[in-house]
């Protein structure tokens, strides 16, 4: 079935690096976009920005330019969120979203909590 | 930037009941690229609606979506046990995509 796989739970000193890895699995995975959406504790959804899976064209929302990284690896079907300089404020759940034709997101990982504390 | 605005934050109902949920944008949702989301705790979010009104796959028909330009609703008929949750709706048309804050619906 299609589905999105993403990678455990982070622990991360401020200051460290962090890579959260989104595998696609049922689908081909260059006929859809990849979508990143943050979740701080206790809040909403905020959209981060999008990867085109054909080119690896990344497009990041405002407030989420310069330390945030979208990637992929097309050889085994993975989009890949990078966060440098890790603050506490970049605690929360990041989710990968895949949108349909239509372009809401019908398919979503389960989530990666990253955890910033000293 | 779109900005949604949901309300209420918060509706206390009790299942069987009917729950209407709003979604009012700050500028018109271009070709009602409006969306609406489910999420439990400890999940993720789940698509209900998309195009305003079209259910997604697997959705039940206890869900229905309404509305065009800067007013749409969320309506459930009948609340399960299980609709009890936090609903967001998102405009997808244009960039940057945005969320509105989310209606918590509790049992009451």
């Amino acid at each position: 079935q299609v589905q999105l796989v993403q990678s455990g739970s982070e622990l991360k000193k401020p200051g460290a690096s962090v890579k959260v890895s989104c595998k696609a699995s049922g689908y081909t995975f260059t006929s859809y976009a990849m979508n990143w959406v943050r979740q701080a504790p206790g809040q909403g959804l905020e959209w981060m920005g999008w990867i085109n899976t054909n080119t690896g064209n990344p497009t990041y929302a405002q407030g989420f330019t310069g330390r945030f990284v979208f990637s992929l690896d097309t050889s085994v079907s993975t989009a890949y969120l990078q966060i440098s300089s890790l603050k506490a404020e970049d605690t929360a759940v990041y989710y990968c979203a895949r949108p349909d034709t239509g372009a809401a997101f019908d398919i979503w990982g389960q989530g990666t909590m990253v955890t910033v504390s000293s | 930037e779109i900005v949604l605005t949901q309300s209420p934050g918060t509706l206390s109902l009790s299942p069987g009941e009917r729950a209407t949920l709003s979604c009012r944008a700050s500028q018109s949702v271009s070709s009602s690229y409006l969306a609406w989301y489910q999420q439990k705790p400890g999940q993720a979010p789940r698509l209900l609606i998309y195009g305003a009104s079209s259910r997604a796959t697997g959705i039940p028909d206890r869900f229905s979506g309404s509305g065009s330009g800067t007013d749409f609703t969320l309506t459930i008929d009948r609340l399960e046990p299980e609709d009890f949750a936090v609903y967001y709706c998102q405009q997808y048309g244009s960039s940057p995509l945005t969320f509105g804050g989310g209606t918590k619906v509790e049992i009451k």
